[in-house]
């Protein structure tokens, strides 16, 4: 089974605070995926990845940057936290395949106060 | 962004009844439609990824079916059991595997 591994399930940061969420794959999955879900709307995507080094902005990239130095790990990086980025993040790989589905890890709970 | 609508948004049925919720899209653009089942405290767990011309998928005691033309799939659990409470998430695949979600739909079975 594909195993996805978030470092942290529960964060609590400050406003202003740098803050680094990762995510490892122990699959040799090609493509990564930040997710965040909040209250009432659906899982909208932040950042994605289909390769090492390579980076994509998703439909929510403002305040966040990602950086995939290696295959299995793909970190989401809050420059700068804000209150309004406190949420449930959700990292995701696939093989690359078609039709192939996501394989999710089991979030991180950040509270920025 | 294309709206993906999941309905009903919460769901209680009994131990033993079935149930069925809906996924629906106003277009037929997409490569393939993801279902999603996501239980506490847990990770969103893939049950099925449907394309296009594909048909009804099963697993055990839930099914899943696609109407692209009317813009709907349904989601079937057949007797349900405590273990199904779960959030059931809908996404569609737009090509690169970059999925827009619905808002899911919450279900609770009531022993």
């Amino acid at each position: 089974d594909v195993k996805v591994t978030q470092s942290s399930r529960y964060l609590v940061k400050r406003t202003g605070e740098k803050v680094f969420l990762e995510c490892v794959q122990d699959m040799d999955h090609e493509n990564m995926f930040w997710y965040r879900q909040d209250p009432g709307l659906g899982l909208r995507l932040i950042y994605f990845s289909y390769d090492v080094k390579m980076k994509e902005k998703g439909d929510i990239p403002e305040g966040y940057s990602v950086s995939r130095e290696k295959k299995e790990r793909f970190s989401l990086i809050l420059e700068s936290a804000s209150t309004n980025q406190t949420s449930m993040y959700l990292c995701a790989s696939t093989k690359g395949l078609d039709n192939s589905p996501l394989h999710f890890g089991n979030g991180t709970r950040l509270t920025v106060t | 962004i294309l709206n993906v609508e999941q309905s009903p948004q919460s769901l209680h049925v009994q131990e033993g009844d079935s149930t069925n919720f809906t996924c629906s899209f106003p277009s037929s653009n997409f490569y393939a439609l993801h279902w999603y089942r996501w239980e506490t405290a847990k990770s969103p767990e893939a049950l099925f990824v449907m394309t296009l011309n594909g048909d009804e998928k099963k697993k055990g005691r839930i099914s899943a079916t696609l109407n692209t033309k009317e813009g709907y799939s349904y989601l079937y659990i057949k007797g349900s059991q405590p273990e199904d409470s779960a959030t059931y998430l809908c996404a569609l695949d737009f090509g690169n595997e970059k999925l827009t979600f619905g808002t899911g739909t919450r279900l609770t079975i009531i022993p």
